[in-house]
């Protein structure tokens, strides 16, 4: 079974320093792996997401991410945070067996702070 | 582009009342749907999901249900709301085994 372990529910960093938001899946089919972030109230907004190609994922305000098969991680990472980066950041896996629909298996999530 | 859509976008209802939630998609057809809830302080957790009309799966067993009248409609449901209901509800869509897009969620309330 598939499964994500995003290390922290919480993370504060001050401005302008290194975001850095850990993510350890399982899987045992080669995954697809998606990062969210979820802003006060809000629904969840795609960040970027692996699908077997480059292994080193960008995705939107500067967030990148690597695929490291050997570590089964998939950090999510910013040189530099903004104040307008806190918010909720959630880790996800796909479920690539098609009788399940296509689901995704979600983190706990990280609330990441930003101090000015 | 599709859109995704959800309302209300806030309710409070007595325990023992009923519910209904609506998620309706715009362009695109035959979807897969998905129903999330999130506690206060906690991550998401999948209710239902549905592959075509008529089609429901449960993934926890609860005092909600679920219905796809229609291939973009999605209904989220009780006859009878308890406290424990409380939370955002967030629908999506995707594409097949594709990424998840999100609507903006409702916030029930339970009194």
């Amino acid at each position: 079974a598939q499964s994500v372990t995003q290390l922290g529910s919480h993370v504060s960093v001050s401005e302008g320093a290194l975001v850095l938001l850990r993510c350890n899946y399982s899987s045992s089919v080669p995954p697809y792996l998606f990062w969210y972030v979820q802003y006060p109230n809000q629904g969840l907004q795609l960040l970027l997401k692996y699908t077997s190609a480059a292994t080193l994922v960008k995705g939107i305000n500067g967030f990148e991410a690597e695929f490291k098969k050997s570590e089964t991680s998939f950090h999510l990472t910013k040189p530099s945070a903004h104040m307008s980066d806190a918010a909720e950041y959630f880790c996800a896996v796909s479920d690539l067996r098609r009788r399940q629909g296509g689901k995704l298996i979600f983190g706990q999530g990280t609330e990441l702070s930003v101090k000015p | 582009s599709q859109t995704i859509h959800q309302w209300p976008a806030t309710l409070v209802q007595p325990v023992g009342s009923p519910l209904s939630l609506e998620c309706t998609v715009e362009g695109t057809s035959n979807p897969n749907l998905y129903w999330y809830r999130q506690a206060a302080g906690r991550g998401l957790q999948l209710l239902f999901y549905s592959v075509g009309i008529g089609q429901i799966s449960s993934e926890v067993p609860q005092n909600l249900s679920a219905s796809r009248p229609q291939d973009r409609q999605f209904i989220l449901s009780s006859k009878k709301l308890l406290l424990s209901d409380s939370g955002f509800y967030l629908c999506a869509w995707a594409r097949g085994q594709e990424t998840q897009y999100f609507g903006p969620g409702t916030r029930l309330l339970v009194l």
